[in-house]
């Protein structure tokens, strides 16, 4: 068990509709990143937050949005869904990174929640 | 955007060492190099990283060359457990705190009988 927790874990819905994957992380653990993996497919790095800020972005659809709550807690918000989006959706967390430290940067990661749209 | 080069799959015979290689010729010299792995469709799995050093711990070694630009996870006796998609990172440093981790397509590791 990583410690990040993540709902559903399943979810069938049609197109054009709208979803929203939660992401609780690790006890303490500021960062939150999101993912995405389609099928066969690696791991795409959608956007990451830390401490509720947006911190970094990668491949993520404009159609896609996400936020931090000041619990720390994580949504990924999916809008207009079309058949690509069909994935798995992974949540990830990490403790306070530094680049003068010997931290070991680990991303503890969650089931992911799997998404069908029809 | 990954920056990591590794072989689309591999086999291995259980109990054998498997040595997985990646390529990471645009290393620059504060990215570190992190292996995780994906057993079916669960979340990924932190092995092993490093930063110039060869690595150890429990579950295997990570050998880096002197120039950075490619590494060998070693699993030294692997086991049917271990069949996984390995995935080599490099850790892309953005400023303090704020880390991008682009995962490639990964190796398919198939341990067998």
């Amino acid at each position: 068990d990583s410690g990040v927790t993540q709902t559903p874990k399943h979810l069938i819905t049609a197109t054009g509709q709208r979803v929203t994957l939660r992401c609780s992380p690790r006890s303490g653990d500021l960062s939150v990143y999101w993912y995405q993996q389609s099928l066969d497919q690696g791991l795409q790095f959608l956007i990451q937050y830390y401490n509720g800020e947006e911190r970094a972005k990668g491949n993520i659809l404009e159609r896609f949005s996400a936020q931090q709550f000041p619990d720390l807690h994580s949504e990924l918000n999916l809008s207009s869904l079309e058949l690509g989006d069909s994935a798995l959706y992974f949540c990830a967390s990490s403790g306070l990174i530094t680049l003068d430290r010997d931290d070991t940067g680990e991303l503890f990661f969650g089931e992911g929640s799997r998404l069908t749209v029809l | 955007d990954a920056k990591t080069t590794q072989p689309p799959s591999m086999d291995c015979a259980e109990g054998r060492a498997a040595n997985l290689p990646c390529n990471h010729s645009t290393i620059s010299g504060n990215e570190y190099v992190y292996w995780y792995r994906q057993i079916h469709s669960q979340g990924p799995q932190y092995i092993i990283h490093g930063l110039k050093n060869n690595e150890t711990n429990e579950m295997a070694s990570l050998i880096i060359t002197e120039d950075r630009k490619s590494s060998t996870l070693i699993l030294p006796h692997a086991t049917l457990r271990d069949t996984a998609v390995y995935y080599c990172i490099v850790r892309v440093a953005l400023r303090y705190n704020f880390n991008k981790f682009y995962f490639g397509s990964g190796t398919k590791l198939n341990v067998k009988p």
